[in-house]
Parts: C-alpha cells; sequence; structure tokens
C-alpha cells in the first residue's frame, strides 16, 4: 500500500530559526513529488515539485530535497516568519496521473514571536 | 485573478438532507477534483473529472455525487447516505489530469448534527 509519513506531527520554533520537516514514502512507481503549505482553514498551496532526477529544489526561503534511492524528502525553512505557521504537507505521485496522488497527513508548524 | 471559488465556507445541515457544496474555477483547466480533509488523516479523493460530462469515483466515492455540466463548474452533492459527513471538503483543478500542479479552492466546513 503506498504511504506517505511525515514527521515531526508538530513543531514550534521561534521567529527568526530554520527548521526541517522530514517525509519518508513508500509509494512506487515515483513519479513526483510535492510540498504544499496549508493556512489553517484555507486550501494548500504548492510550494515545490521535484521529480525524479532533482536532488534539490528552492523557493525563496524553502528548500526542499529528495533522495529517491532512500525515499526520503525534506523540507528546510530558513529564517522563520510568523507567517510560515501552517501545515506542510508531503504529496507523491506514482505514475502520471493525479488520481493517485498519496497525502502525507501533514506537520504543523508554529512560528512564535 | 485567476483560482478557484468555494461556497459557502461553512455550511451546517441536519442529519438526513443532501447538501450541495460549489466550487468554480477560471483557470480554464480541464480536471477537477474533489478531496475530503479530516483532522490527522491525508487528504482522500472522493471524485475526479477528466473532462465536461465525465467523472471518476476517488477512494471514498460512497455517500457522495457530482456532475460536471460546464468545464468551470464541478459541484458535489454530500447525501444522506453518507455516514460520517462532518469533514472540510476541498476542491482542486489541474490544467490536466497528469503531472500538472493542482490548485486548490479554500475548502468549506461541514458539520452534520
Amino acid at each position: 500500500k503506498n504511504q506517505v509519513e511525515q514527521s515531526p506531527q508538530s513543531l514550534i520554533i521561534l521567529e527568526g530559526k530554520n527548521c526541517t520537516l522530514q517525509c519518508n514514502y513508500t509509494v512506487s512507481p515515483f513519479s513526483n513529488l510535492r510540498w504544499y503549505k496549508q493556512d489553517t482553514g484555507r486550501g494548500p498551496v504548492s510550494l515545490t515539485i521535484m521529480t525524479f532526477s532533482e536532488n534539490t529544489k528552492s523557493n525563496g526561503r524553502y528548500t526542499a530535497t529528495l533522495d529517491a534511492d532512500t525515499k526520503q524528502s525534506s523540507l528546510h525553512i530558513t529564517a522563520s516568519q510568523l507567517s510560515d505557521s501552517a501545515s506542510y504537507i508531503c504529496v507523491v505521485s506514482p505514475g502520471g496521473s493525479a488520481r493517485q496522488l498519496t497525502f502525507g497527513s501533514g506537520t504543523q508548524l508554529t512560528v512564535l514571536p | 485573478d485567476g483560482g478557484i471559488t468555494q461556497s459557502p465556507k461553512y455550511l451546517f445541515r441536519k442529519e438526513g438532507q443532501n447538501v450541495t457544496l460549489s466550487c468554480e474555477q477560471n483557470l480554464n483547466h480541464d480536471a477537477m477534483y474533489w478531496y475530503r480533509q479530516d483532522p490527522g488523516q491525508g487528504l482522500r479523493l472522493i471524485y475526479y473529472s477528466q473532462i465536461v460530462n465525465d467523472f471518476q469515483k476517488g477512494d471514498i466515492a460512497e455517500g457522495y455525487s457530482v456532475s460536471r455540466e460546464k468545464k468551470e463548474s464541478f459541484p458535489l452533492t454530500v447525501t444522506s447516505a453518507q455516514k460520517n459527513p462532518t469533514a472540510f471538503y476541498l476542491c482542486a483543478s489541474s490544467f490536466r489530469e497528469d503531472n500538472s500542479p493542482l490548485h486548490f479552492g479554500n475548502g468549506t466546513r461541514l458539520t452534520v448534527t
């Protein structure tokens, strides 16, 4: 069964600090891995999409890494801001169809002043 | 601005009543999706549509129905047959039903008592 596991479930950090969120998956075959940011009560917004051949991808202060051999990804947030408080969702696509996406349950990040 | 609009944001219904959630997009996307989000779980696919007048069941379609009479619109009906309808419902669209990025609406929170 395809699964996406995220850790930690929740994380609290101080404003200005860095943090790293983890995503392990057992999805096969593999097409791409996506990170989304979801503010409370809102829909998810895409941060990055990484294919098999990409190891690192950045979007401003967000940097995603992918190790397709170990089936692990991480999302690093640099110099956190209060607006980074949200749930971060890892999504893996096993093939060429969006209907097959497997979603992780998210890491809830809280940034305190 | 292009985007996806879901309405209403909050919806309250009595048990045994059908209710319809609206989803409209002006992104000219062919594919549209409905997901259900429950606390501590990843998003689960209810229905998806690749083109007008065509739609397929997702992983948890029982107790739900959809229609796709127009490219822009993909309403979801939660019927009285859905055993546990209280949830956060998210509509999404993509250019095609493939590896295209998903764009999400801001959701409808349905509470059934």
